[in-house]
């Protein structure tokens, strides 16, 4: 029971243009949803994240935007950039409970 | 970074014989969890702890076992290994579960297991 899906395995986008990466999720009681990006023979690492009571969180290149209606979420990296060629984990985390759900992780490459 | 690390980074062993890996950190954090990482099912949690002496199950802790005798240290054993449990185990900390926007798990550099 895969409760939050990302059912893109990779992306590939051109340098300076907008990568999206997308996330799904069936639990409508997860209060917190976050993005981790993972480097090859490296773990993850903390990207971004959204409380369930917004809708659009900005962090310099990176924007989360999450429709609850939908129960999804996605992740707005603009403009892209080699370096952020990576596997990115969706994650997310029910009130109370300390810890997270992931996703199966989607790998963007940026071409130059 | 976080200290976090991992031991052994690599490992090769045989199906049937008894493994356990080793998360150590220097950060006092209260939660430490251990995670697989396979392909296509990106990571999921095998077991985690939410302090000394105290731990809970995750969604794969089946033929796995941990133990936190003290802060810094999170041991995983594999009592049994078989070749399902070829993985990449990853390590994570957290003050208070890294479940915010205001707390985040940092994750150690992995450990790369393979039964033979």
């Amino acid at each position: 029971d895969q409760q939050v899906k990302q059912n893109s395995p990779s992306l590939s986008v051109q340098e300076g243009r907008i990568s999206i990466l997308n996330c799904d999720y069936t639990n409508s009681m997860f209060d917190y949803f976050l993005w981790y990006k993972k480097y090859p023979a490296e773990g993850p690492t903390f990207l971004i994240s959204i409380s369930s009571i917004k809708d659009k969180n900005e962090d310099g290149r990176f924007t989360v935007f999450l429709n609850k209606s939908a129960k999804h979420l996605s992740l707005h990296i603009v403009p892209s950039q080699p370096g952020d060629s990576a596997v990115y984990f969706c994650a997310a985390s029910l009130q109370g409970a300390q810890k997270l759900v992931f996703g199966q992780g989607t790998r963007l490459t940026i071409n130059p | 970074d976080a200290g976090i690390t991992q031991s052994p980074r690599h490992k090769v062993t045989e199906t049937g014989t008894p493994v356990t890996l080793r998360c150590h950190q220097t950060e006092n954090h209260r939660y430490m969890y251990w995670y697989r990482q396979d392909p296509g099912h990106g990571l999921r949690l095998i077991h985690y702890s939410y302090g000394v002496k105290d731990t809970d199950k995750g969604e794969v802790s089946d033929g796995y076992s941990v133990s936190r005798s003290k802060t810094e240290d999170f041991l995983l054993t594999l009592e049994s290994a078989t070749s399902s449990q070829t993985s990449v185990y990853f390590c994570a900390i957290s003050e208070s579960g890294g479940t915010s926007g205001r707390d985040t798990q940092y994750f150690g550099p992995g450990t790369r297991l393979t039964v033979l």
